[in-house]
């Protein structure tokens, strides 16, 4: 079946500007989660979706980054204003719920100019 | 101190070779363990998942955990060349927040 599908795969812009990322967990999956992995930090957890709701939000960085999740299924990470530390692969997993493991999307590569 | 830490390698061993792989951990309340497999340019792709201590075999992957000593171990039987990839483990508390080690880069030489 298919997987965890991201997008955009890749994403250029400019310091300042407001980005989004899309992310389609597998299909019957209730929990999504959000990474960041960086070169100088690793695979860091961000933010992790029951259904809708945002139990943990402890490992967004900044009140710049956002996520959002409807209908259960499609989730969007917002960062607004953009830094240049914000360059990184946003990674996006999903499972069927707790004690199953995550499933990992592609990532959208995100680079602040 | 990191919570998880890994050698980043890199790690360079002969086809058929077995790879040997550890990480070790701080939180003794970690319960989930996972082995991923990265390429370049892809997502984490789930290897194996164990729950608790003890060992677990799918075809030529063997994974252990040892929850007394806090150390985990991947082993890679008959390595391929398409088995040169990066290798992160991941743990967690409660299976919904992992920590990962830094990976560790692995070459299998024709």
């Amino acid at each position: 079946g298919a997987g965890v599908s991201q997008s955009p795969s890749n994403k250029v812009t400019e310091k300042g500007k407001d980005v989004e990322l899309r992310c389609d967990p597998i299909s019957g999956h209730t929990a999504l989660y959000w990474y960041r992995q960086s070169l100088g930090q690793g695979l860091e957890f961000l933010i992790y979706f029951q259904g809708n709701s945002a139990p943990d939000k402890s490992g967004l960085p900044s009140d710049r980054f956002s996520a959002e999740r409807t209908g259960g299924s499609v989730s969007t990470l917002t960062i607004q204003r953009t830094q240049q530390e914000d360059s990184a692969v946003y990674l996006c997993a999903s499972s069927t719920g707790h004690g199953n493991p995550q499933y990992f999307g592609p990532g959208t590569r995100l680079l602040v100019l | 101190q990191k919570e998880v830490e890994q050698d980043p390698g890199p790690l360079s061993v002969p086809e058929g070779a077995i790879v040997s792989l550890n990480c070790t951990y701080s939180n003794s309340a970690f319960q989930y363990f996972m082995w991923y497999r990265q390429y370049s340019r892809k997502g984490p792709e789930l290897l194996m998942y164990t729950y608790s201590s003890g060992n677990k075999e799918d075809g030529r992957f063997t994974a252990q955990v040892d929850k007394s000593s806090k150390y985990i171990s991947l082993f890679i039987r008959d390595s391929q060349p398409s088995d040169s990839a990066t290798y992160l483990c991941a743990m967690s508390e409660d299976d919904y927040k992992l920590s990962f080690g830094a990976g560790t880069t692995v070459t299998v030489r024709a």
